[in-house]
């Protein structure tokens, strides 16, 4: 049972660019919540994605998108990249209808560099 | 406010002994859920163990206890008989709603623990 994947695992980019960023569910879960996580610091919640929809956002400008596709296969895309941009970009699976704990399961995360 | 707080930043302990990883949280809400995760240098945040907030019992997952006092909201995560795989940064985490709530996870700043042979 394959778990939560993402591509790419590094990338650099420099100041201004775009980038995309990829997430496979794992088996079973429709879910998809993005993090971002800055060196030396715990995660924080960008968006989550339930039927093709962004469901919830946290504090984030709009220059950070998403997308979910049928497949339940997630995209986060970043305009306009800043070096504070640089960080590890976490996604996370889950299934709404579980209950309790262990509902989210994490990608190894694609860690972005911004020069 | 803090809605997770982790207080130390690094922690030591020697193999085969026990340890205690602080965490306080800040909440309003009746129902919500408490996580612990591990992140070794892969990147990757494995879960470790949750405890509800109308749970009664403190849970547990193996080596791994959740000593959960309510009215101090605090979740402190032990780690008894400690492995040199233990070694990772560990997270305290806080869902708001109930179990199964869409929420998204508010995570502390970890505590990176090294296990000394």
């Amino acid at each position: 049972d394959a778990g939560v994947t993402q591509s790419p695992t590094h990338l650099i980019k420099t100041r201004g660019q775009q980038v995309t960023l990829r997430c496979s569910p794992k088996s079973g879960h429709d879910t998809v919540s993005w993090y971002q996580q800055a060196l030396g610091q715990g995660p924080q919640f960008i968006f989550q994605y339930y039927e093709e929809e962004e469901r919830q956002r946290g504090n984030f400008p709009d220059r950070f998108s998403g997308h979910q596709f049928p497949n339940y296969s997630s995209e986060l895309n970043v305009n306009a990249l800043l070096l504070g941009d640089s960080a590890l970009y976490l996604c996370a699976s889950s299934f709404p209808g579980q209950v309790g704990a262990g509902e989210l399961f994490f990608g190894e995360g694609s860690r972005l560099t911004v020069l | 406010a803090q809605k997770i707080t982790q207080t130390q930043p690094g922690m030591f302990v020697q193999e085969k002994e026990a340890v205690t990883l602080d965490c306080t949280y800040d909440t309003s809400d009746q129902s919500y859920g408490l996580f612990w995760y591990k992140q070794p240098s892969s990147g990757e945040m494995i879960f470790l163990i949750y405890q509800g907030s109308y749970d009664e019992q403190n849970a547990t997952e193996g080596r791994y206890s959740l000593n959960f006092q309510k009215a101090r909201k605090s979740a402190n995560l032990v780690i008894s008989a400690s492995q040199l795989g233990d070694s990772a940064m560990y997270f305290c985490a806080m869902r708001e709603g109930g179990p199964g709530s869409a929420r998204q996870l508010t995570f502390g700043s970890g505590t990176q623990l090294t296990v000394l042979p």
